[in-house]
């Protein structure tokens, strides 16, 4: 079966740096998302890596490497509206349904 | 960017009713569409992935009968929950798919339901 894991919760302070773990073992791979979501809202996109390495975009960047089947997400200069939950998915190939880790529940204190 | 609508954003209904949700892509032609349900504090569950033209693919423990998708265009798939009980209401979300294989899935906002 598709094994996706990512810590359960996490805490950091506000204007400090965090980084979200998420590490895979799928039966294909075709790119890898991270998605917000925020208590009772859908998820919003945050990122996509599909070659290894660091993609940045402003505060939020994010990590691939796929012979280790890991990834990460980095927020810098937290924000108490970070707070939420961080979806780690993968596509597994072709037009098919990203499969989801349990998602990362970010708590930002000040 | 891509957009796509859900309506209605909240419903409560009876015990035995049906209710429809849409799904629609406001700016783009979907050729797939995903309808994920969530409980509280849990992580989205696929329940079934819509083709524009043919029958949906329902996951393992989803019952098609129940949980009816019609995805008639390529901007519209429509997810019915037939004799809703209490234990249906969840958050129902859907999500569309570009053409490309390679593109990212763009999720609607949201349907609550709440069945009395």
């Amino acid at each position: 079966g598709q094994n996706i894991d990512q810590p359960t919760e996490m805490t950091a302070t506000e204007g400090a740096i965090v980084q979200i773990n998420c590490t895979y073992q799928t039966s294909g791979f075709n790119g890898l998302f991270w998605y917000q979501q925020h208590a009772g809202e859908a998820p919003t996109f945050l990122s996509y890596n599909v070659l290894d390495g660091l993609e940045e975009k402003g505060r939020f960047s994010s990590f691939l490497s796929r012979s280790k089947g890991y990834s990460y997400l980095l927020l810098k200069e937290l924000q108490m509206k970070d707070s939420a939950s961080y979806l780690c998915a993968v596509l597994i190939s072709g037009n098919t349904p990203l499969v989801f880790g349990k998602g990362t529940r970010l708590s930002v204190i000040a | 960017g891509a957009v796509v609508s859900q309506h209605p954003s909240r419903v409560i209904c009876k015990s035995g009713t049906s209710v429809k949700i849409e799904c629609r892509s406001l700016d783009f032609q979907a050729t797939t569409m995903f309808w994920y349900r969530q409980f509280p504090k849990k992580s989205l569950m696929l329940m079934a992935t819509s083709n524009e033209g043919s029958k949906a693919t329902y996951e393992q423990g989803v019952e098609k009968d129940k949980f009816l998708i019609n995805h008639a265009s390529l901007t519209l798939s429509t997810l019915t929950v037939t004799s809703a009980h209490p234990e249906d209401s969840s958050f129902y979300i859907c999500s569309a798919s570009l053409a490309s294989s390679t593109d990212t899935q763009y999720f609607g906002p949201g349907t609550r339901l709440t069945v009395l």
